[in-house]
């Protein structure tokens, strides 16, 4: 079974801080995503990568930053954590997104973050 | 970007009964059509997904239709049990996934 963890479940962090999430897959897939979610706005997408050292932007990435050193592992940086940046945090991973490829993401359990 | 509509937002049916939820989209071009299930303190599962070229796929108690000329999809849960209550999403993807605001199920016993 494809496993994703996330190295904290519940994370309370102050205004300002930096902030670090953690993503492992065991798969050896090469995507990984980091969504958060928030009630009535469904999961939208903060960053991906597509390979070691490659990033790319979603939907939502100001105030944030990753860093994606080895393929296995996918971290999520919020440089001076702000009260609007509390949600649950979802990491996420899959094979190649290719035509006619299963396009099926493989997600962790969730970080819990409040920024107070 | 891809706009994603889900409804409805809340559906609470009586055990044994149907449930279905719609999704629209806005992308011509998505090509890839997946439900997934979030259950309480989990991530999202994916439960079952639909390819551009078939209208229609069943797996048990459920089903998702496609009609691409109106750009939406839709689950069907039939014989609903305790265990189907979760949020579901739709994910239509073109070049990445957009999901969808989710759908809160509850089956009452």
């Amino acid at each position: 079974d494809v496993k994703v963890t996330q190295s904290s479940r519940y994370l309370v962090k102050r205004t300002g801080e930096k902030v670090f999430l953690e993503c492992v897959q065991d798969m050896d897939h090469e995507n990984m995503f980091w969504y958060r979610q928030d009630p009535g706005l469904g999961l939208r997408l903060i960053y991906f990568s597509y390979d070691v050292k490659m990033k790319e932007k979603g939907d939502i990435p100001e105030g944030y930053s990753v860093s994606r050193e080895k393929k296995e592992r996918f971290s999520l940086i919020l440089e001076s954590a702000s009260t609007n940046q509390t949600s649950m945090y979802l990491c996420a991973s899959s094979f190649p997104s290719l035509a006619e490829t299963d396009y099926e993401q493989y997600f962790g359990p969730g970080t819990r973050l409040t920024v107070t | 970007g891809e706009n994603v509509e889900q409804h409805p937002s809340t559906l609470s049916v009586q055990e044994g009964d149907s449930a279905v939820i719609k999704c629209t989209y806005s992308d011509s071009a998505s090509n890839y059509f997946p439900w997934y299930k979030q259950e309480l303190g989990k991530g999202p599962q994916l439960i079952i997904d639909i390819r551009s070229n078939v209208g229609e796929k069943k797996d048990q108690r459920i089903a998702v239709t496609l009609n691409k000329t109106a750009k939406h999809f839709s689950l069907h849960i039939t014989e609903t049990q305790p265990e189907d209550s979760a949020v579901y999403f739709c994910a239509p993807a073109g070049y990445k996934l957009s999901f969808g605001a989710g759908t809160t199920v509850t089956v009452r016993a």
